[in-house]
């Protein structure tokens, strides 16, 4: 496709439940990023992937959240055992290389309930 | 602590002036900035970037602006028009680091 894709566009779960969600980055793109933003708050980096490694996880809130990529191209975050702070909007974003603009798909709307 | 801040929530322009959006950072490492697009129910859309060797650049009505010793960067969009009406973020980033730090956005209003 001609831009970031991600699936689904809203997840309704019970609190205590696992999910996953999906991003598909734009051809080509070497670098994928997942960011969330919660109610009110701004965009809040969570992982940066470079082909398929992670060199860095720092935004990561607790070890319930986990991220892989495969492929050198779809990645999935994984959230165990969702709490209701967990609840936000979760951006996933692509660039053809390290350094260069970041471009974003339209997010998953994640709730909690 | 708030390494970005935009400290306009919201902005109302008429159509056809100039708009201005200002954002403030407080570390002098950052040196790659980026103004991003929101529209409700969508991804931030790229807009505009520079880096910290410039002070200036432009595209069409878009022009950022940097002031490195302020830690200070704006963004015009002239003229502006009623499509602009959306939510405006600033990003910043340590070459290197990939992460960007967003700040909470401004609100910006063109109206006709």
């Amino acid at each position: 496709g001609a831009g970031v894709s991600q699936s689904p566009s809203n997840k309704v779960t019970e609190k205590g439940k696992d999910v996953e969600l999906r991003c598909d980055p734009i051809s080509g793109h070497t670098a994928l990023y997942w960011y969330r933003q919660s109610l009110g708050q701004g965009l809040e980096f969570l992982i940066y992937f470079q082909g398929n490694s992670a060199p860095d996880k720092s935004g990561l809130p607790s070890d319930r959240f986990s991220a892989e990529r495969t492929g050198g191209s779809v990645s999935t975050l994984t959230i165990q055992r969702t709490q209701q702070e967990d609840s936000a909007v979760y951006l996933c974003a692509s660039s053809f290389r390290p350094n260069q603009p970041q471009h974003f798909g339209d997010g998953t709307r994640l709730s909690i309930l | 602590d708030q390494q970005v801040k935009q400290n306009s929530p919201s902005l109302s322009v008429q159509e056809g002036r100039i708009s201005i959006l200002n954002c403030d950072y407080t570390n002098s490492m950052f040196d790659y900035f980026l103004w991003y697009k929101k529209y409700p129910a969508e991804g931030p859309t790229f807009l505009i970037s520079i880096s910290s060797i410039k002070d200036k650049n432009e595209d069409g009505r878009f022009t950022v602006f940097l002031n490195k010793s302020a830690k200070h960067l704006s963004l015009h969009i002239v003229p502006s028009q009623p499509g602009d009406s959306a939510v405006y973020f600033c990003a910043v980033s340590i070459q290197g680091a990939q992460k960007l730090v967003f700040g909470q956005g401004t609100r910006l209003t063109i109206n006709p």
